[in-house]
């Protein structure tokens, strides 16, 4: 079963306006963690951003911040003030479970292209 | 800290040839994921150990492929024959309990 869906194949952002990017999650496990990875063409993944199940906050990294909605299993990424170099492949992912060493599952992947 | 560290980067060869794809996780980390990633499928766990121990290989295609984690330090992923389909980027990731999964570089393999 599909447990991370992102729905957007592809966006297109104009450089320094805002984005969002979409995920949403299924799981029963009431404790889980939620990250995002960004993929440039050069093909290495980097951790942008993570969000505890229990955390009240939202999470904030720079211009990256996490719109998590427990009730609704979404955790949007929003990416302000885009950059050229933020074109890349995003990926949301979940983990069930607390720790590092529990399964991670990856989405499908979302896109994004910066317009100058 | 010089990361995950993936040997080789590149890798190709026939069809029926063993490949052996190495990984040598961040140290202090005691969780390793190997991933594949293919335009087709995406990105697949393929299986996973918490200190030094498979935990879930439900991951691994067929039993072409096998796994091994000998020390805190060390992984590999065989193929063994080899098919033109294996053709993807091997990716290996550590982790330690509190954090997030830190990527390697990735093994691009061609299977002519």
């Amino acid at each position: 079963a599909q447990k991370i869906t992102q729905t957007q194949p592809g966006m297109f952002v104009q450089e320094k306006e805002a984005v969002t990017l979409d995920c949403t999650y299924d799981t029963s496990d009431p404790s889980y963690g939620l990250f995002w990875y960004k993929q440039p063409s050069s093909g290495e993944m980097i951790f942008l951003i993570y969000q505890g199940s229990y955390d009240q906050q939202n999470a904030t990294e720079g211009r990256y911040s996490l719109n998590f909605q427990k009730a609704r299993k979404s955790a949007n990424l929003v990416i302000s003030a885009s950059q050229l170099g933020d074109s890349a492949m995003y990926f949301c992912a979940m983990r069930e479970g607390q720790g590092g060493g529990f399964k991670t599952i990856f989405g499908a992947g979302t896109r994004l292209f910066v317009k100058a | 800290d010089a990361g995950v560290i993936q040997s080789p980067r590149h890798e190709v060869t026939e069809m029926g040839q063993e490949v052996t794809l190495r990984c040598k996780p961040i140290s202090g980390h005691n969780s390793l994921f190997w991933y594949r990633q293919t335009m087709m499928r995406g990105l697949e766990l393929l299986i996973y150990f918490n200190n030094n121990v498979p935990i879930d290989d439900s991951g691994m295609p067929e039993d072409r492929f096998s796994a091994k984690m000998p020390n805190a330090s060390f992984s590999t992923l065989k193929i063994q024959p080899s098919e033109p389909r294996d053709s993807a980027v091997y990716f290996c990731a550590s982790s330690s309990p509190i954090n997030e999964q830190f990527f390697g570089p990735g093994t691009r393999l061609t299977v002519l």
